[in-house]
């Protein structure tokens, strides 16, 4: 049973580019939410997506979108980036409306250089 | 607005020393109280949810319970496997985790 799988697992990017990220949920789970972490800090909500639409956002500017498939796939958009975007970017997969256990994938490594 | 808070910021044992970790919140309406453990450079894994005042839960060396206020994960008899940082996250009536910044642990041979 494969977990949570994002890819790709380090990417390295100019200032002022795009960058787009992926997530594959875990078997059986449909809700799938994206966080960010910065080195030293806990993971930080960006959003979350169920049923191909986003359900809550955090508290990030509008640089910052995503999508979800019909196959509850994931992608997290970042346009315009910005050296304070480097971070680890998490996807995390849960099933439904309970959130009672999400689980992580192994990440993102976004370096902008 | 809602808060999380750990502490200590780090924390070094022997092993077989037993220790808690602690995570105090502020979170209205609280839907659950999660802990993780994180490996550098890799995701968090998911070890506990607690959802009411006085639940406990435990796993192997590993025991969390929960307080109105604060919730402890208990670590008795470490071992240097269980050297990683631990995480904590409570979710509200929405469907964000807010994590705090997590302790530090290194248990040492």
């Amino acid at each position: 049973d494969a977990g949570v799988t994002q890819s790709p697992t380090h990417l390295i990017k100019t200032r002022g580019q795009q960058v787009t990220l992926r997530c594959s949920p875990k078997s059986g789970h449909d809700t799938v939410s994206w966080y960010q972490q910065a080195l030293g800090q806990g993971p930080q909500f960006i959003f979350q997506y169920y049923e191909e639409e986003e359900r809550q956002r955090g508290n990030f500017p509008d640089r910052f979108s995503g999508h979800q498939f019909p196959n509850y796939s994931s992608e997290l958009n970042v346009n315009a980036l910005l050296l304070g975007d480097s971070a680890l970017y998490l996807c995390a997969s849960s099933w439904g409306d309970r959130n009672t256990e999400a689980f992580f994938g192994q990440g993102t490594r976004l370096t902008v250089v | 607005e809602d808060q999380v808070t750990q502490s200590p910021e780090a924390l070094r044992l022997q092993e077989g020393e037993s220790s808690s970790l602690n995570c105090s919140y502020t979170v209205s309406g609280l839907r659950g109280l999660f802990w993780y453990r994180q490996d550098p450079g890799k995701g968090p894994e998911f070890l506990f949810t607690l959802y009411s005042a006085g639940e406990e839960k435990e796993k192997e060396r590993l025991k969390a319970t929960l307080t109105k206020k604060e919730s402890f994960l208990h670590i008795t008899a470490p071992k240097p496997e269980d050297s990683a940082t631990y995480l904590c996250a409570a979710r509200n009536s929405g469907y964000a985790l807010n994590f705090g910044k997590g302790t530090s642990l290194l248990v040492t041979p």
